[in-house]
This record gives structure tokens, C-alpha cells and sequence, in this order.
């Protein structure tokens, strides 16, 4: 069974802590991507990669960084929290670029709270 | 530049009533469409798609979309919800570079 998990399901920090989120996929999965779900807005892209090491911006990548050392790990950094990054985000992952008919496989999310 | 819309922010429907989901869609070029729907308190996961062939596709539990070229259209339906299909829907546009557009969901409430 098909299989992507988030580190945590809720967390709470503090304006200015550095936040890591991470996100693993157990399907071999060349592309991993970082979205931000807000209500009204639906879902947004922060960050996408393609293979390890490799990354591109989504459409709201700022005040957010993202790395990719293992296939299988994608992790997405906020490195100075603020209030309004306060969101659900979301990891999906799926197979390789250039066919665009390939599902993504979403994690359960993490809902942020940053006070 | 691709753009997805769903026309719709909440549908409130009774138990056993139709339900019709709309979802139109901008592109230029050729384009693969998905449904996604999120339930309570989880990620997303893939309702059905279409990527080329017969313009209705079902998925497993009893939805339906039609891909309509003409109207750039794919409308989700159900002709008979259940309490169980409470839940967001996402419609979705893929584009060859992988990444997928995302419509801004609609909510669906059923109502006993």
C-alpha cells in the first residue's frame, strides 16, 4: 500500500523559531512536493522536486526553503516563523517528470499553528 | 496560463439527492484532469482522472465526471450521496512538468 507520511500531525511554535517539517514516501517517487492548504484558497505550491537535490519554486515560495538529500525524504524549512505562515501543509509525492498524467500521492498534512 | 475554477465554495445536498460538483478549467494546450477529495482531518486522494479515451470516467464509489472539450468542463456527479461523502472536493488540471493546478475545493454538506 502506496504510503506518505508527515513527521507530525499538529505542532505549535513560537514567531521566529526555525520549523522543520518533513516528509517521507515509501514508492520510489522521483518528484516530492510542498503545498500550503488554506480555507478559500485551496491548495498552493511552495516548493517541487524532481529528483535529490534538486528543487524548484512554487508559487509561494517565500519565507520557505526545502531540501532533499534522500529520494525518499523532503523536507520543508520555514527559517523564521511568523503568524502568517500559520496553515495546514501538505506533502504529496509521485513518478517522474514530463508524463503529467501521474497521480500524486498526498501525507496527511500537518496543521501549524505559529503564536 | 492554466487555471482551474470551481464554482461553487460549499454544496449543501439531502441524503440520497443528486449532487453535481462543477469544475471548469483555461489551458492552451492539451491538459490531464483529476478529482481529488479530502475528508475530514486528512490528505487528499485521488477520486478518478482523465487523461485521454472516453470522456466519463467513474471512480469506485459511485462518482462520475464528463470531460467536455467544447465547454472546458468536468463537472463531478453523483446520483445518490451518502452521509459518508461529506467531505472537500478538489477538481485539478496536470500539466506535462508534473506539477497539478488545483481548484480552490468545494465543500460538501449532506444533509439528513
Amino acid at each position: 500500500d502506496v504510503k506518505v507520511t508527515q513527521s507530525s500531525r499538529y505542532l505549535v511554535k513560537r514567531t521566529g523559531e526555525k520549523v522543520f517539517l518533513e516528509c517521507v514516501q515509501d514508492m520510489d517517487h522521483e518528484n516530492m512536493f510542498w503545498y500550503r492548504q488554506d480555507p478559500g484558497l485551496g491548495l498552493r505550491l511552495i516548493y517541487f522536486s524532481y529528483d535529490v537535490k534538486m528543487k524548484e519554486k512554487g508559487d509561494i515560495p517565500e519565507g520557505y526553503s526545502v531540501s532533499r538529500e534522500k529520494k525518499e525524504r523532503f523536507s520543508l524549512i520555514l527559517e523564521s516563523a511568523s503568524t502568517n505562515q500559520t496553515s495546514m501543509y501538505l506533502c504529496a509525492s509521485s513518478y517522474s517528470r514530463g508524463y503529467g498524467f501521474n497521480e500524486q500521492f498526498f501525507g496527511p498534512g500537518t496543521r501549524l499553528t505559529v503564536l | 496560463a492554466q487555471s482551474v475554477t470551481q464554482l461553487d465554495s460549499q454544496v449543501p445536498v439531502f441524503e440520497e439527492a443528486p449532487v453535481e460538483l462543477r469544475c471548469n478549467y483555461s489551458s492552451s494546450v492539451s491538459v490531464y484532469l483529476f478529482w481529488y477529495v479530502q475528508y475530514p482531518n486528512q490528505g487528499l486522494q485521488l477520486l478518478l482522472k482523465y487523461l485521454s479515451g472516453s470522456t466519463l470516467v467513474e471512480s469506485i464509489n459511485g462518482f462520475e465526471a464528463e470531460f467536455n472539450k467544447s465547454q472546458t468542463s468536468f463537472h463531478l456527479r453523483k446520483p445518490s450521496v451518502h452521509i459518508s461523502d461529506t467531505a472537500e472536493y478538489f477538481c485539478a488540471v496536470s500539466l506535462r512538468d508534473d506539477k497539478i493546478i488545483f481548484g480552490k475545493g468545494t465543500r460538501l454538506h449532506i444533509l439528513p
